[in-house]
């Protein structure tokens, strides 16, 4: 179980739109729609923004939108604000009843 | 209001084991699966394993086969997981987490997670 390829970070500008990719291989995100997205703020547990690859919880921003082509998974944020900025991770069902996360995303809003 | 609330802080020497719980309140406690999450200190969210507390059928992850056991007691509307022999790798902080779909709609029990409990720090250290 090799952890989901994110990027250490990314940037942008309030108002601007940005996009996290999550890229696993056919053994788990290419194989299921069972791709979740959290948020996290420091010191804080996880919050669910995005689950089974493109649906939103209750209560989470329509700003949020999650996609899937192929192995990579994404996470677009649109209209960006200053407190969308925080870490996110991405988390693929992986065969057998196991998960997988990758190794998260620090988001910085400029 | 749906909450999981999980046990305090635990300091333990290398070796050792830990038990940390998780108590359910605000839904019916068999109809969804729980995920057990760790974090170590500055470092990405590692997923541990999956409890059914319908039926107590449980899933490990692959590096914590045979040190880790979750449990559950159905009664109090518990969660468990327990770690053993511990080394200082294992200090972080351990959050269990629903499943957000309800059993009967979900394939694999592995949806995503909505409801979180605080998180429980443990730390090993000599």
């Amino acid at each position: 179980q090799s952890a989901l390829t994110q990027p250490a970070s990314v940037s942008g500008s309030p108002g601007q739109s940005i996009t996290i990719s999550c890229t696993g291989t056919s053994s788990d995100v290419g194989s299921y729609n069972l791709v979740s997205w959290y948020q996290q703020h420091p010191g804080k547990a996880p919050k669910l923004m995005i689950y089974e690859g493109s649906k939103r919880p209750s209560g989470v921003s329509n700003r949020f939108s999650g996609s899937k082509s192929g192995s990579t998974a994404s996470l677009t944020i649109s209209g960006l604000q200053a407190e969308d900025e925080a870490d996110y991770y991405c988390c693929s069902y992986a065969g057998s009843s196991t998960s997988v996360f990758g190794g998260g995303t620090k988001l910085t809003v400029l | 209001q749906v909450h999981l609330v999980q046990s305090g802080a635990e300091v333990k020497k290398p070796g050792a084991s830990v038990k940390v719980s998780c108590k359910a309140s605000g839904y019916t406690f068999t109809s969804y699966y729980i995920h057990w999450v760790r974090q170590a200190p500055g470092q990405g969210l590692e997923w541990m394993g999956v409890i059914n507390p319908s039926g107590g059928s449980t899933n490990y992850a692959q590096k914590l086969q045979g040190r880790v056991t979750m449990t559950r007691d159905t009664s109090t509307s518990t969660v468990y997981m327990e770690l053993s022999s511990l080394r200082s790798e294992d200090t972080a902080v351990y959050y269990c987490a629903r499943n957000a779909v309800h059993y009967s709609s979900s394939w694999y029990g592995s949806d995503g997670s909505d409801i979180w409990g605080q998180g429980t720090v443990v730390t090993v250290s000599s």
